[in-house]
């Protein structure tokens, strides 16, 4: 079946230091990928997304490239600010699936400090 | 707009109780609605998830059960509660072509079994 591996957190970083966070998947077919972020005591909110190989999503300074090659989609920022502590999901969308159901990884708590 | 609402935001109960938890959508129509819990430290579990009235799809054999007595409205409830029942509860719902679309999250319920 589909899955989805994210790095475990906490990660813990200064103000203005780079942020990778990686993530790997399995799926039979080609899958659409997503971030979402999800703030303290907050839902998920969508942060970028790419539906096929070599896309690029970005958003706020965020920034993942849907690598097939590598089953990849790790997300990046080159200048991290306390108020993007939260915490990361990374899921993949099976296009096989009809019913729009997303697989999530764990999730990765990000903590920046001033 | 659209919009996702989900209450109570917060709830402490004792094990034994019932439970009922909503999530209404406004602002489309004949959503995908999904239920999903996130225990503490954990990803995120699909409960349950809906592509019409009166149709549930479980994904997990659990206490819970869930229901979808009007279009844009989709319910989580048990009879009686368990300390493992305790979590986040979030409510989400995709468009009707769904696939490899994004879900949009509500705020949260926050379930406290004691």
């Amino acid at each position: 079946g589909n899955s989805v591996t994210q790095m475990e957190g906490p990660v813990t970083l200064s103000e203005e230091a780079f942020l990778t966070i990686n993530c790997t998947y399995t799926a039979t077919g080609y899958p659409s990928l997503f971030w979402y972020v999800q703030y303290p005591g907050e839902g998920l909110q969508l942060l970028l997304k790419a539906t096929k190989a070599d896309d690029k999503g970005s958003n706020k300074g965020f920034e993942a490239t849907y690598r097939k090659e590598t089953t990849s989609f790790h997300l990046e920022k080159g200048s991290v600010q306390v108020s993007d502590s939260a915490v990361y999901f990374c899921a993949l969308s099976d296009p096989t699936d009809s019913w729009g159901k997303l697989q999530f990884g764990a999730g990765t708590q990000v903590v920046v400090t001033p | 707009s659209q919009t996702i609402h989900q209450w109570p935001a917060t709830l402490v109960q004792p094990v034994g109780s019932p439970l009922s938890l909503e999530c209404t959508v406004e602002g489309t129509s004949n959503p995908n609605l999904y239920w999903y819990r996130q225990a503490a430290g954990r990803g995120l579990q699909l409960l349950f998830y809906s592509v019409g009235i009166g149709q549930i799809s479980s994904e997990v054999p659990q206490n819970l059960s869930a229901s979808r007595p009007q279009d844009r409205q989709f319910i989580l409830s048990s009879k009686k509660l368990l300390l493992s029942d305790s979590g986040f509860y979030l409510c989400a719902w995709s468009g009707l072509a769904g696939i490899g679309g994004e879900l949009f999250f509500g705020e949260g319920s926050r379930l406290t079994v004691l």
